[in-house]
């Protein structure tokens, strides 16, 4: 089984609110990862968990702020974002070890901001 | 700094056609490792295949085979006989090995496949 698994599918949601982006993995990997893609862009990195722990953020504004409450659940929470921050937000898992193992991916949250 | 460049931005192809998709990449690391994804229409990336710096043998996979020179810093992807089911965005990718064992995707801007009945 090489499921990853996104919720929602599609969110619509105001400069405003406040929502969150959830990811689920049964594969037994203990690096989890947060992409951004834009419209006909490749996927972005934002961050990266390994066991748990936050390994990599790559300068994302704290608007996003992610949490990885064990290993196998991955969330993204959203507060106050812009227009410019409507995307497809990708989730990924991958193993952990020596070297660099294939990361597999959700199909992935639309977001968009109005 | 690494980077990957697919300078094919689109292809276009008749059913049953040779296509070649272009990787060339850049890193100062010994150690890498390249990554070929396919992103269809539903958005989700699907890996295909993973290539470590030190094993430069070519490999093939029913229709699919990928051409890895380390001399020119390619990492080239041929679908042979294309079929409408291959149309989909292809992504390259390259991520340096961590301590920690994850990776970091640099990914190139993509290749758009269209194959046409």
């Amino acid at each position: 089984d090489t499921e990853v698994t996104q919720t929602p599918k599609h969110l619509v949601m105001g400069m405003t609110n406040k929502k969150s982006l959830k990811c689920e993995q049964h594969m037994g990997h203990r690096a989890m990862y947060w992409y951004k893609q834009k419209a006909k862009k490749p996927p972005e990195l934002m961050f990266v968990y390994s066991y748990e722990k936050l390994s990599i953020n790559e300068s994302v504004p704290s608007r996003f702020s992610p949490e990885c409450p064990n290993s196998s659940l991955l969330n993204l929470h959203l507060h106050a974002l812009q227009p410019e921050d409507s995307a497809l937000y990708l989730c990924a898992s991958s193993q952990t070890g020596a070297g660099s193992t294939e990361a597999f991916f959700g199909q992935g949250t639309r977001l968009t901001v109005v | 700094a690494q980077k990957v460049t697919q300078a094919q931005t689109e292809i276009s192809v008749v059913e049953k056609e040779d296509v070649t998709l272009d990787c060339v990449y850049e890193t100062r690391d010994t150690t890498y490792y390249l990554f070929w994804y396919k992103q269809p229409p539903s958005g989700e990336l699907v890996f295909l295949i993973r290539r470590n710096s030190f094993d430069e043998q070519n490999e093939i996979s029913g229709r699919y085979s990928w051409n890895f020179q380390k001399s020119t810093s390619s990492f080239n992807f041929t679908i042979t006989a294309s079929q409408v089911v291959d149309s989909a965005v292809y992504f390259c990718a390259l991520s340096e090995a961590f301590s920690g064992g994850y990776n970091k995707l640099i990914f190139g801007a993509g290749t758009r496949l269209a194959v046409h009945p």
